[in-house]
């Protein structure tokens, strides 16, 4: 069964303390995974999407990477304004559903 | 570019009553859009796929009567709540791939959300 997990579920950062949030995924036949950003009472916003293991992509101060069970969302020297929610989700091939993971919830104090 | 809106943002109304909720992609095409449910703190929970001309694709556990999706264009899809009951309160989200311009990409756009309220 396909399965997305995201950890921690919350976390606190200080202002430029960086740190990283993970994205395991058990899926047959992955054509992408995806990472949003979602402030409260708002729609996800999109970030990035990786399809294959080894692939890496970047914007300002987040940097998301890709191995065959993982992604990871990397935060450099977050501010304040990084709080939110970081989603994941994957998709299988053949289909453009999403497999959303429950989210990250990033506090980051002035 | 790639900008999904919802209309209404907020919506308050008596058990019973239905309730429609619009999702428009305002610059691309898209035959295909998604509607989500979110209650709080949780993640989103894909409730149905809407495909243009055709009929919608619901999720096991989602009852298609209750939820009514309508893709009647290219770049409007509208999900009706009927008999709504204070347990159908939650944050509605839709969102919907760019077809036209984005060929080789697979992300989804998704709209601000609507806050259903059911007294």
């Amino acid at each position: 069964e396909d399965q997305v997990t995201q950890s921690p579920e919350a976390l606190r950062l200080q202002e430029g303390e960086s740190s990283s949030l993970n994205c395991s995924y058990t899926v047959s036949g992955l054509r992408g995974l995806f990472w949003y950003r979602q402030d409260p009472g708002k729609g996800p916003e999109f970030l990035f999407t990786l399809y294959s293991a080894g692939e890496e992509k970047e914007k300002e101060r987040l940097k998301a990477t890709l191995t065959k069970k993982e992604s990871f969302l990397h935060i450099t020297a977050p501010k304040p304004e990084d709080s939110a929610t970081y989603l994941c989700a994957v998709q299988r091939s053949g289909t453009y559903k999403y497999i959303f993971g429950t989210g990250t919830r990033l506090k980051v104090l002035a | 570019g790639a900008v999904v809106s919802q209309h209404p943002s907020w919506v308050i109304c008596k058990s019973g009553t239905s309730v429609k909720i619009e999702c428009r992609s305002l610059d691309f095409q898209a035959t295909t859009m998604f509607w989500y449910r979110q209650f709080p703190k949780q993640s989103l929970m894909l409730m149905a796929t809407s495909n243009e001309g055709s009929k919608a694709t619901y999720e096991q556990g989602v009852e298609k009567d209750k939820f009514l999706i309508n893709h009647a264009s290219l770049t409007l899809s509208t999900l009706t709540v009927t008999s709504a009951h204070p347990e159908d309160s939650s944050f509605y989200i839709c969102s919907a791939r760019d077809e036209g311009t984005r060929l080789d990409s697979y992300e989804q756009y998704f709209g601000p959300g609507t806050r259903l309220t059911v007294t």
